[in-house]
C-alpha cells in the first residue's frame, strides 16, 4: 500500500475564508479522490483528482466551492472555499493502486469553522 | 448510481463470540466490495475486500461472503477480541461509469471484555 500524507492534520477557521488541504503519497497512483465525512457518518465522495486535466465532481458538489488541483501522480489539493459552520468535517485524502481496486485513505483533515 | 445499505447500524458482542455485519448493493455491474475499519479518530483501514469471481475470502479471523445473485455481502469477524471494536464500513465500486466506491452507512461494533 501506499503512505499518505495530509497538511494541515486540523485547522479551525473563520467563516468565510479559504482552507487549502495538501495530499502527498509517496509512490505514483493511478487515482486519487477527496471525501468528506461529518461527524458519526459515513464517507461522501466530493471528487476524483485528475491529473492534468479539471476534477470530476460528485452530484452537491461544485468546483467553485471545492476546487480541486492535480499537478502530478503524488501530490494533490483541495481547496475549500469560502467556508462555514456547515463546512466543518473531516476530509480524506484517497489514492487507489493495484489496478485501480484497493483504495487506501490519508489520515485526514480535521477542520473546524467558526 | 450505486446504493449500499448496511445494517446493523450497532451491534454489541461479547469477547468471544462472532459478529456479522450485512451489506446490500443495488447495482449488478458491480465487482469490488472492501471492507474498512475505523477506529476512533482515526482513518478508515482496508481490512478485507472480495471480488465478484469469488464466493468467499478468509483472512484469519475475519472473512467476507458475497451472493451475487441476492446482491449482499457480509463481513464475519470469529473469536472477538476488544480491539475488534470500531466502525466498519462496507463499499461497492461498480465497473460501469466513474469506478468509483460507494459507502455504507457504517456499523459500531462494541465488543465486551
Amino acid at each position: 500500500s501506499a503512505v499518505i500524507s495530509q497538511k494541515p492534520s486540523r485547522d479551525i477557521c473563520q467563516r468565510g475564508t479559504s482552507l487549502t488541504i495538501q495530499c502527498q503519497v509517496d509512490s505514483q497512483v493511478t487515482m486519487m479522490f477527496w471525501y468528506r465525512q461529518q461527524p458519526g457518518q459515513s464517507l461522501t465522495l466530493i471528487a476524483t483528482a485528475n491529473q492534468g486535466s479539471e476534477a470530476t465532481y460528485e452530484s452537491g458538489f461544485v468546483i467553485d466551492k471545492f476546487p480541486i488541483s492535480r499537478p502530478n501522480l503524488t501530490f494533490s489539493t483541495l481547496t475549500v472555499s469560502n467556508m462555514s459552520p456547515e463546512d466543518s468535517s473531516i476530509y480524506l485524502c484517497s489514492v487507489a493502486v493495484s489496478g485501480g481496486l484497493e483504495q487506501f485513505f490519508g489520515p485526514g483533515t480535521r477542520l473546524t469553522v467558526l | 448510481g450505486e446504493n449500499v445499505e448496511q445494517h446493523p447500524s450497532t451491534l454489541s458482542v461479547q469477547e468471544g463470540d462472532s459478529a456479522v455485519i450485512k451489506c446490500t448493493y443495488s447495482d449488478s455491474a458491480s465487482n469490488y466490495f472492501p471492507w474498512y475499519k475505523q477506529e476512533l479518530g482515526k482513518r478508515p483501514q482496508l481490512i478485507i475486500d472480495i471480488r465478484s469471481n469469488v464466493g468467499e475470502k478468509k483472512d484469519q479471523r475475519i472473512a467476507v461472503t458475497l451472493n451475487k445473485t441476492a446482491k449482499h455481502f457480509s463481513l464475519h469477524i470469529t473469536e472477538t477480541q476488544p480491539e475488534d471494536s470500531a466502525v466498519y464500513f462496507c463499499a461497492a465500486r461498480t465497473a460501469t461509469g466513474a469506478n468509483n466506491l460507494f459507502f455504507g452507512t457504517g456499523t459500531r461494533l462494541t465488543v465486551i471484555p
